[in-house]
């Protein structure tokens, strides 16, 4: 079990350039999830993958933002065209079914200048 | 509106004192509960969870946590804190109307004084 892996762990772009992240989860999870930490706050809740299925999708998910989950394993997330607020930590989780084992990555921070 | 509490933003205490960080939800039924503790610029490492059962849980690192139905809270406690015990704290509520999500309170920001 090696956890769950982030990639990258840290993100500089400019402004409205596009970004991708990769979230590879705990091999025998079929559940993964995307959240977002803003300085200060709690993690707020992105998306959710029943293996290749994107079942949930918050409203925080903008036209902007895609997740992708291509073969029930690993997940990309995209930003296009970055803007200043989209600065943030963004965490990935996966769990075995339901909230059992429900495990977070270390998060790659983005950083839009 | 649905939430999670933490009420104390930021709680200062001394090597070997007791604590207690408090949580309160807002949702009709018992959801899933859990407390996670962040170190900064890192990941989110869980503490402990409650699903059922027993009220009074045990987590890593000595960290308990008890479930208090009437009060709709999920405090943690520590009998004695350790300086490595210095990080962000967060309650957290799964479950809710059978969503998958975790949501999560704003956290706790605990300084340990030596």
């Amino acid at each position: 079990d090696t956890g769950v892996s982030q990639n990258p762990r840290h993100k500089i772009t400019k402004r409205g350039q596009n970004v991708t992240f990769r979230c590879d989860p705990i091999s025998e999870h079929n559940r993964l999830y995307w959240y977002r930490q803003t300085l200060g706050q709690g993690p707020e809740f992105l998306t959710y993958f029943q293996n290749e299925a994107q079942l949930e999708k918050s409203r925080l998910l903008s036209d902007r933002f895609s997740a992708e989950r291509p073969k029930g394993s690993f997940s990309t997330l995209e930003i296009q065209r970055t803007e200043q607020g989209d600065s943030a930590m963004y965490l990935c989780a996966s769990s075995l079914r339901g909230f059992y084992g429900y495990t977070f990555g270390s998060g790659t921070r983005l950083t839009v200048v | 509106a649905q939430s999670v509490t933490q009420p104390d933003i930021h709680i200062t205490v001394s090597e070997g004192a007791s604590l207690e960080l408090r949580c309160n939800y807002s949702y009709g039924a018992t959801p899933y509960l859990f407390w996670y503790v962040q170190s900064p610029g890192q990941g989110l490492q869980l503490l402990l969870k409650y699903f059922s059962g027993d009220t009074l849980v045990q987590g890593i690192k000595g960290f308990e946590a008890e479930f208090k139905r009437s009060q709709s809270s999920f405090n943690l406690r520590k009998p004695s804190v350790h300086w490595s015990d210095a990080a962000e704290y967060f309650c957290a509520v799964g479950g809710i109307q059978g969503a998958q999500k975790l949501v999560f309170g704003q956290g706790t920001r605990l300084t340990i004084n030596p």
